[in-house]
């Protein structure tokens, strides 16, 4: 069946980076993009930015920027999210989605369960 | 970036309302707009995609429609079963960005 599994939770001291993995099974991965969504605590969803799985192109959220990078890679169908930096605001649960398109628009259709990143001193 | 205005921001219904959600974009988004249902805990979940088909699986009682910058999502007749927060996500401009969520209870 199509399914997203992530790596496991983190604990992150401010100013330094995680790395969240997201390993895609039962598709073709390479028809397809990724996006990744965070979840504050208490808080609604907010769009962090979408890679193509076909090509790498990405496209970030503007808060975001110069701090997030994403990547694939092919050969074991895997997407990350590294974030840098990080700060207490930071600490979310982080989901990966499947997109519908590989082109950067859709929907995201299939679901990671989740990883939560703590972001303490 | 495309904000996205959500309302109610919570809602209290009986078992069988009808209730609604409207979700206003700040510029036309034809129809990128989809709408996704969140169990505490759990991950987000596909209902309805470019702004009025349902999503393969999900029942009849949920719909969608709207155009622009307009948007409505309605669920028929309430089930115990539909408790939870909707929210809305536009897709224009390859910028994505959801809505601030609408938290469904049972009166």
């Amino acid at each position: 069946q199509v399914q997203l599994v992530q790596s496991g939770a983190e604990v992150k001291k401010p100013g330094a980076s995680v790395k969240v993995s997201c390993k895609a099974s039962g598709y073709t991965f390479t028809s397809y993009g990724i996006s990744w969504v965070r979840q504050a605590p208490g808080q609604g969803l907010e769009w962090m930015g979408w890679i193509s799985a076909y090509n790498g192109n990405t496209n970030y959220a503007q808060k975001l920027q110069g701090r997030v990078t994403m990547t694939t890679d092919t050969s074991t169908s895997t997407a990350y999210m590294e974030l840098r930096s990080l700060r207490s605001d930071d600490t979310a649960v982080y989901y990966c989605a499947r997109c519908s398109s590989m082109f950067g628009d859709g929907y995201m259709d299939v679901w990671g369960k989740g990883t939560t990143v703590t972001v303490s001193s | 970036d495309i904000q996205m205005t959500q309302s109610p921001s919570s809602l209290s219904a009986s078992v069988g309302d009808r209730v609604t959600i409207t979700c206003q974009a700040s510029q036309d988004i034809s129809n990128y707009l989809n709408w996704y249902q969140q169990k505490p805990g759990k991950a987000p979940k596909l209902l309805i995609y470019d702004a009025s088909n349902l999503e393969t699986g999900v029942p009849s009682r949920f719909s969608g429609s709207g155009s622009g910058t307009d948007f409505t999502f309605t669920i028929s007749s309430l089930q115990p079963e539909d408790i939870a927060t909707y929210y809305c996500q536009q897709y224009d401009n390859l910028l994505w960005t959801f809505g601030q969520g609408t938290k469904v209870e049972i009166k």
